[in-house]
């Protein structure tokens, strides 16, 4: 089945700096990839996803890159501010079906 | 529309006894997934839904969990006998297959002592 990694587990940046998380899944027939942010306490939400027809995809400050050769994706955020502090996780799946999550990362952002 | 309905919202029960939780999707949606979150294992799907049939319980831990959907508007999860390491928030989410992403429930956060 899917197994998905992500890096980092925490990262810690100055508002105003880029941030960005990679993952890497498993199983090649992989071809949907969302990403959700979860603040403390709350339901974890959808803030971008990314098809694999498609290399890159933009979003006002955040974007996300998919290499299918390399069976990696990236979110990258710019112009960091105390708001974007969440967790932030990946995922991956066939035809939206049955997404398998990444670890985590605890993104903080210090005015 | 309401978005994913959780309940109850927190629970705390003693160990050994039985717990429900319930789910109702986004009306229109037809795949419903259960997913445990703990800091250990971060986010497990359990089980899931499509057009109230089970498709995958492969997540589920063990016998002592079972899940149902009897019809689109509703989900269960049920815990019997319960145990402390079933401690955890317990998400219901729910989606229109083939469109994308889920939308999350608020979740349950369970506590067995």
């Amino acid at each position: 089945g899917e197994n998905v990694e992500q890096h980092p587990s925490t990262l810690s940046v100055q508002e105003g700096d880029s941030a960005v998380i990679k993952c890497t899944y498993s199983d090649s027939a992989s071809n949907y990839f969302p990403w959700y942010k979860q603040e403390l306490g709350k339901r974890p939400q959808l803030i971008i996803d990314i098809r694999s027809n498609v290399g890159e995809k933009k979003d006002q400050r955040i974007a996300v890159t998919l290499n299918k050769t390399a069976k990696h994706f990236s979110l990258h955020i710019t112009e960091t501010q105390p708001e974007d502090s969440a967790v932030y996780f990946c995922a991956a799946a066939y035809n939206t079906d049955k997404l398998i999550f990444g670890t985590g990362t605890r993104l903080q952002v210090f005015p | 529309d309401a978005g994913v309905i959780q309940s109850p919202r927190h629970e705390v029960t003693e160990m050994g006894q039985e717990v429900t939780l319930r789910c109702k999707p986004i009306s229109g949606h037809n795949s419903l997934f259960w997913y445990r979150q703990t800091m250990m294992r971060g986010l497990e799907l359990l089980i899931y839904f499509n057009n109230n049939v089970p498709i995958d319980d492969s997540g589920m831990p063990e016998d002592r969990f079972s899940a149902k959907m009897p019809n689109a508007s509703f989900s269960t999860l049920k815990i019997q006998p319960s145990e402390p390491r079933d401690s955890a928030v317990y998400f219901c989410a729910s989606s229109l297959k083939g469109s994308g992403g889920y939308t999350f429930g608020s979740g349950t956060r369970l506590t067995v002592v």
